[in-house]
């Protein structure tokens, strides 16, 4: 298995209040990712990272914010969490090369009330 | 504006037969596909991919073909097992790194 880690695991928090994810990966990978995954809609790419601080938006990312300050460590920001922003958030990770995979951490359950 | 479709939500299909999977896109820059399994609250794990310069890729039970002309993909399970039932999600890239997945076909597999 890919050396990535997600924390929390589990996490409920108020509507209006910041909330912070962590992926720290262990393998050296230069791409970083935060997908939400949603019932209906599948796996949306939220940001990515190719490079200690650069990072691009995805699909979906109005409301989140990311912050990547060590090649390991890819933060998610929810800067007020809103009810919409409930799902599962999952991390990825890839080497950056030609035609390769991303690998994935277990996952973030999210629950804003 | 979804790139990437999986237009079957869910599919079942009787142990020992084949399960096929099918995934279509739009976007013709698309290079690169690949098909990840996902078991409840685990994260989604990679089973198998393509390159655009091929139009079929097999690992075991598993065998990917790629219909560029179609826009069109499908992932083929033989035989299929009890093991297999699981949401499956095709994904897609464009050399830019992003991977655009779709929205996932539930299988499931009857012993």
């Amino acid at each position: 298995d890919a050396g990535i880690t997600q924390s929390p695991r589990h996490k409920v928090t108020e509507t209006g209040t910041p909330v912070t994810l962590r992926c720290h990966q262990t393998e050296n990978h230069r791409y970083m990712y935060w997908y939400r995954q949603d019932p209906g809609h599948g796996l949306r790419l939220i940001h990515y990272s190719y490079g200690v601080k650069d990072t691009d938006k995805g699909e979906v990312s109005d409301g989140y914010s990311v912050s990547r300050s060590k090649t390991e460590d890819f933060l998610l920001t929810l800067e007020s969490a809103t009810s919409s922003q409930t799902s599962v958030y999952f991390c990825a990770i890839s080497g950056g090369r030609q035609n390769t995979e991303a690998f994935f951490g277990q996952g973030t359950r999210l629950t804003v009330v | 504006d979804q790139q990437v479709k999986q237009n079957s939500p869910s599919l079942s299909v009787q142990e020992g037969r084949i399960s096929i999977l099918n995934c279509d896109y739009t976007n013709s820059m698309f290079d690169y596909f690949l098909w990840y399994k996902k078991y409840p609250a685990e994260g989604p794990t990679f089973l198998i991919s393509i390159s655009s310069i091929k139009d079929k890729n097999e690992d075991g039970r598993f065998t990917v073909f790629l219909n560029k002309s179609a826009k069109h993909l499908s992932l083929h399970i033989v035989p299929s097992q009890p093991g297999d039932s699981a949401v499956y999600f095709c994904a897609a890239s464009a050399g830019t790194y992003k991977y655009i997945f779709g929205t996932g076909t539930r299988l499931k597999v009857l012993a």
